[in-house]
């Protein structure tokens, strides 16, 4: 079984710039979500979505990050201009049902000049 | 308080030690626990659920105490393997069916095995 795919594995940007990342779940999966890890730390949940839709995003910084899953399969989520402290790792995850059904993709390692 | 907080670490320990790893939650409603692990610039992954008063998988045990709100993993006899970051996550369930499970996690502690 093919795990979370997510692209690109690295992305350097200097501030101001907009980037994006995309993630394709585990086939079948309904529920997406995406995670911000800085180093230290361990992920945040930033939004997650169920099938198309949002279900919490109560984390996620609207001013300039946006996501979407279009088709309730692939998902992107942009920033939209960055920061200095948005240098971190974007990781996507995707779960069939319980939370321990729970699996991770490699992550976007994002760097903000 | 944050919701979950573990031992800050790092544990440097020798091959063949036995090192426990501590993680405190502040929401009472926390339905299930679990231990993730993971590698140096690697994704987390699950390696053991918490559910009621512990389990046991080989050399790891894991434990809950659901009044002291305090889970805990054992690893014993380590192995130079088992070098990682240990991430502490509890999930509050939804009041009705559904998987809009919350995974809050841990800062993690990092933990390198020698030789």
């Amino acid at each position: 079984e093919a795990g979370v795919a997510q692209s690109p594995r690295y992305k350097i940007i200097e501030k101001r710039q907009s980037v994006a990342f995309w993630c394709n779940p585990i086939s079948g999966h309904a529920t997406l979500y995406w995670y911000q890890q800085i180093l230290g730390q361990g992920p945040k949940l930033l939004i997650q979505f169920q099938n198309n839709g949002v279900v919490d995003d109560s984390q996620l910084p609207k001013d300039r990050f946006s996501a979407e899953r279009l088709k309730g399969v692939d998902s992107t989520l942009k920033i939209q201009p960055a920061k200095l402290e948005d240098s971190a790792v974007y990781l996507c995850a995707s779960s069939s049902a319980g939370p321990d059904t729970q699996y991770f993709g490699p992550g976007t390692r994002l760097t903000v000049l | 308080r944050k919701e979950v907080e573990q031992d800050p670490g790092p544990f440097n320990v020798p091959e063949g030690a036995t090192v426990a790893f501590n993680c405190t939650y502040s929401n009472s409603a926390s339905q299930s626990f679990f231990w993730y692990r993971q590698d140096c610039r690697k994704e987390p992954k699950l390696l053991m659920s918490v559910y009621s008063s512990g389990n046991e998988d080989g050399r790891f045990t894991a434990q809950l105490n659901r009044a002291s709100q305090y889970i805990s993993l054992l690893i014993r006899d380590s192995k130079l393997s088992d070098s990682a970051t240990y991430l502490c996550v509890v999930n509050r369930e939804p009041n009705s069916g559904g998987s809009n499970y919350k995974l809050t996690f841990g800062k993690g502690t990092l933990l390198t095995v020698n030789p």
